[in-house]
């Protein structure tokens, strides 16, 4: 059961113009929505969060809003640069209740790729 | 400079063979975690490790073995019992409040 979905495996967009990645989740239970970056033959790297109560975060062209009614976060990157093409991955995480463990789930990528 | 660090980059094993793949720490962080990326998948929780000596088995911990023996290390062991063990590594580690991962470059293991 797939509780953190991304069902676009890819994305073109122009150089220039915002790219909005989705990604959809099941469990309420979530504390942090986070996106990571991720290159070829690299480790992914964290580009941004948001916690559960909030409804939008923004860094420098990366902002990203939460819809906690429709179980829905969306990553806006605007202008889309080159460097930007990588594959994104939208993560949740939560800490257990009464203790002090946590985890984290991944949903599958979305591979973005900045055209000219 | 602080990091993670994963050794070796690349991989290769004969069936039947057991492996182990490195992966230090020196951002002092408390919970370290090893994932795995096969093409067109996301990341999947191998092993995790809040602490020192402690260990929880991921989502698919079946044919790995881990410990955490201190803080800034924690090797994984692909056994011979994973079926399918040709994959991209992934090593990580974080302070354990918000979610936020570092990291490794990775390793790629490939079975002959």
């Amino acid at each position: 059961d797939q509780q953190v979905k991304q069902n676009s495996p890819s994305l073109s967009v122009q150089e220039g113009r915002i790219s909005i990645l989705n990604c959809d989740y099941t469990n309420s239970m979530f504390d942090y929505f986070l996106w990571y970056k991720k290159y070829p033959a690299e480790g992914p790297t964290f580009l941004i969060s948001i916690s559960s109560i909030k409804d939008k975060n923004e860094d420098g062209r990366f902002t990203v809003f939460l819809n906690k009614s429709a179980k829905h976060l969306s990553l806006h990157i605007v202008p889309s640069q080159p460097g930007d093409s990588a594959v994104y991955f939208c993560a949740a995480w939560w800490a257990f209740v009464g203790s002090s463990a946590s985890k984290i789930i991944f949903g599958s990528g979305t591979r973005l790729s900045i055209r000219p | 400079d602080g990091g993670i660090t994963q050794s070796p980059k690349y991989l290769f094993r004969k069936e039947g063979q057991n492996v182990t793949l490195s992966c230090e720490q020196n951002l002092n962080h408390d919970a370290m975690y090893w994932y795995r990326q096969d093409p067109g998948q996301g990341l999947r929780l191998i092993y995790y490790s809040q602490i020192v000596n402690d260990f929880q088995k991921g989502d698919i911990a079946e044919g790995y073995s881990v410990s955490r023996e201190k803080k800034e290390s924690f090797p994984l062991t692909v056994t011979s019992a994973q079926k399918n063990p040709t994959a991209f590594y992934l090593c990580a580690s974080s302070i354990g409040n918000t979610g936020e991962l570092f990291f490794g470059e990775g390793s790629r293991l490939t079975v002959l």
